[in-house]
């Protein structure tokens, strides 16, 4: 069945540095990406949409990228803050199909 | 207007009993969606409404759920019989007209605890 997998391990890293999250799918070819914040007890927050011909894209202080090759997206944040704690979601989408497929996410600690 | 709107926020249930959960979309978006969360893991599709058309059933994971959709506002998620692995978030999303590539708007979610 088709998946969706980021990594169920926290990070942890230091304000000011560079936030890496990965995210691969299998058994899949989405036709795009989303990746979504959610903090404790609400619901996710969309933050950034690419598609699959799109190499990057940028947003403020988030990167997010898609390679078709490795199956694999990257979502970065630059000058990380205590603020940008919280859990990241990637979520692929079909343009025949709705619904997305979401990963279980990654929660994100940046210690001030 | 206001964003999207789940109740109850927590529901304590018993095993074998039914629950309701409400969701109010965002006005004027046509497309509702339930997805289940599970602790820890991802969202789990269930059931998606667009306008008029038939719903797309295909995440139900039994016949014990069900949901409806009051033209294109307030939908409401069925549970009959509850079981212990029912145990979850339930979060209702919207999205403007259900097209592809189309931000979904969440709900808080309602907890849902099955004694």
């Amino acid at each position: 069945s088709q998946k969706i997998e980021q990594n169920s391990e926290a990070l942890n890293i230091q304000e000011g540095k560079t936030a890496t999250l990965t995210c691969n799918y299998t058994n899949y070819s989405p036709a795009y990406l989303q990746w979504y914040r959610q903090d404790p007890g609400r619901g996710p927050v969309f933050l950034l949409l690419i598609r699959e011909n799109e190499k990057e894209k940028r947003k403020e202080r988030l990167k997010v990228t898609f390679d078709t090759t490795l199956k694999q997206s990257l979502f970065h944040i630059t000058a990380s803050q205590p603020a940008d704690s919280a859990t990241y979601l990637c979520a692929g989408g079909d343009t025949g199909r709705r619904a997305l497929t979401f990963g279980s996410g990654t929660r994100l600690q940046v210690q001030p | 207007g206001a964003g999207v709107s789940q109740s109850p926020s927590n529901k304590v249930t018993e095993k074998g009993k039914d629950v309701e959960l409400r969701c109010d979309p965002i006005s004027g978006h046509t497309a509702l969606y339930w997805y289940r969360q599970r602790l820890g893991q991802g969202l789990e599709f269930l059931i998606y409404f667009q306008g008029n058309s038939a719903p797309d059933k295909s995440g139900l994971p039994s016949d014990r759920f069900s949901a409806e959709r009051t033209g294109e506002s307030v939908s409401t998620l069925t549970i009959q019989r509850t079981q212990q692995e029912d145990s979850a978030v339930y979060l209702c999303a919207s999205s403007l007209q259900g097209q592809s590539e189309e931000t979904q708007y969440f709900g808080p979610g309602t907890r849902l605890l099955v004694l």
